[in-house]
């Protein structure tokens, strides 16, 4: 079955700074990839996806690339602001009626 | 905002208790999800379904159980709680395999 890696578990970065947040799966049939934001309290919100027929896409601050050979893809948040701070989840679908297989999850702190 | 709630948001309960954690949405989503979530983050898939009369068990292996009777309703009971189904519970519902997946807003439980 599929298997989502997330790196790094953890990342603190100073307000204004970039923050990027790489993922890797295992199966190449794997055609559509989301990622989550959660908040202290809150269930995770999807804030960002892609589809394997697009190399990247941007919404504002943040942006999401897949690089379907290498077989990963990556979040990228510019500008970072305290508000970012949460815990992010990248994951992956096969489609139909698989149910998406989430990676571990990075805690980001954005320093003021 | 995505129409998906969940019922309790905290519950604090003694050993041996029969629960029912309920979630529902009004979005008229086929499939829905329970995860349940450890403090280190991580989502563990316990339970799905792809519409009325269908339950299947996830990755993680559950005491719990699960019933889809109605599309909007997706309850799960622990018919004896211990302490170790102390957990974060979160609900989460999708039309399709490449569509967005909503979460609730998840139920806190601990179990003394």
């Amino acid at each position: 079955g599929e298997n989502v890696e997330q790196h790094p578990s953890t990342l603190s970065v100073q307000e204004g700074d970039s923050a990027v947040i790489k993922c890797t799966y295992s199966d190449s049939a794997s055609n559509y990839f989301p990622w989550y934001k959660q908040e202290l309290g809150k269930g995770p919100q999807l804030i960002i996806d892609i589809r394997s027929n697009v190399g990247e896409k941007k919404d504002q601050r943040i942006a999401v690339t897949l690089n379907k050979t290498a077989k990963h893809f990556s979040l990228h948040i510019t500008e970072t602001q305290p508000e970012d701070s949460a815990v992010y989840f990248c994951a992956a679908s096969l489609g139909g009626n698989t149910p998406l297989v989430f990676g571990k999850g990075t805690r980001l702190s954005v320093i003021a | 905002e995505a129409d998906i709630y969940q019922t309790p948001r905290y519950l604090v309960i003694g050993t041996g208790k029969k629960i029912t954690l309920e979630c529902s949405q009004t979005m008229g989503h086929d499939k829905m999800y329970w995860y349940q979530q450890d403090p280190g983050m991580e989502l563990h898939l316990i339970h799905y379904s792809y519409g009325v009369n269908s339950t299947e068990k996830g990755d993680l292996s559950s005491e719990s159980t699960v019933s889809r009777i109605r599309t909007e309703h997706f309850p799960l009971t622990l018919e004896s709680a211990r302490p170790s189904h102390t957990s974060q519970y979160l609900c989460a519902s999708r039309v399709g395999g490449a569509d967005t997946q909503y979460f609730g807003p998840g139920t806190r439980l601990t179990v003394l």
